[in-house]
């Protein structure tokens, strides 16, 4: 079946760091992929998503690519902020079927000032 | 703010309890679907309603159930309830569009605990 893999957290950066939070995946089609973010308290947002493969997903200064070759979609950010703390979830759906999101398991981000 | 309300926020049973968690969609949206986010862990899909039937479901046992009411609102119940059933259970309405279309908006989700 589906399955999302996450580099485990949590992930501590000072302000301004560079940010990289891998994510691989394993499907039997060609699904979507999407990273949620979760903010303490607070349900889950959509913060970004790619439909095919090479598509860049942008949005907030984060971005993520779908790489199919290498099944991966990893979120990178060039320079983080206090307000990026929170925890980030990588996703996939595929196109077909259930249609279900398929969750990997987070990954903590603090920022420190 | 995603137009997605969940009730009660928070819920205390014991095991062997029923529960009941409620779910209001945000307007215009015909699709619901239910999660489930043990402690650390990602959200696990239970099932999803399409205009009054469901329509998918995640490997849940029967004791899972749900409904979804002619203006789109949802519940959840949980019959006999387990300890493991502690979680965070996330509601999330969407349009039922196809693929990568059908946005999903999440509601901040019932808080349970199992005693």
């Amino acid at each position: 079946g589906d399955s999302v893999t996450q580099m485990e957290g949590p992930v501590t950066l000072s302000e301004e760091a560079f940010l990289t939070i891998n994510c691989t995946y394993t499907a039997t089609g060609y699904p979507s992929l999407f990273w949620y973010v979760q903010y303490p308290g607070e349900g889950l947002q959509l913060l970004l998503k790619a439909t095919k493969a090479d598509d860049k997903g942008s949005n907030k200064g984060f971005e993520a690519t779908y790489r199919k070759e290498t099944t991966s979609f990893h979120l990178e950010k060039g320079s983080v902020q206090v307000s990026d703390s929170a925890v980030y979830f990588c996703a996939l759906r595929e196109d077909t079927g259930r249609r279900a999101l398929t969750f990997g398991s987070g990954t903590r981000l603090q920022v420190q000032p | 703010e995603t137009g997605v309300t969940q009730s009660p926020t928070h819920l205390i049973k014991t095991r062997g309890q029923q529960v009941t968690l409620r779910c209001s969609s945000q307007s215009g949206h015909n699709t619901v679907s239910w999660y489930q986010q043990a402690l650390g862990q990602g959200p696990q899909f239970i099932f999803q309603y399409y205009r009054e039937e469901e329509n998918g479901r995640g490997n849940f046992p029967p004791r899972f159930s749900g409904l979804q009411f002619p203006n789109y609102s949802s519940e959840l119940n949980v019959n006999a309830l387990e300890l493991d059933d502690s979680a965070l259970y996330l509601c999330a309405s969407s349009l039922g569009g196809t693929g990568a279309q059908e946005k999903l908006f999440f509601g901040s989700g019932t808080q349970l605990s199992v005693l």
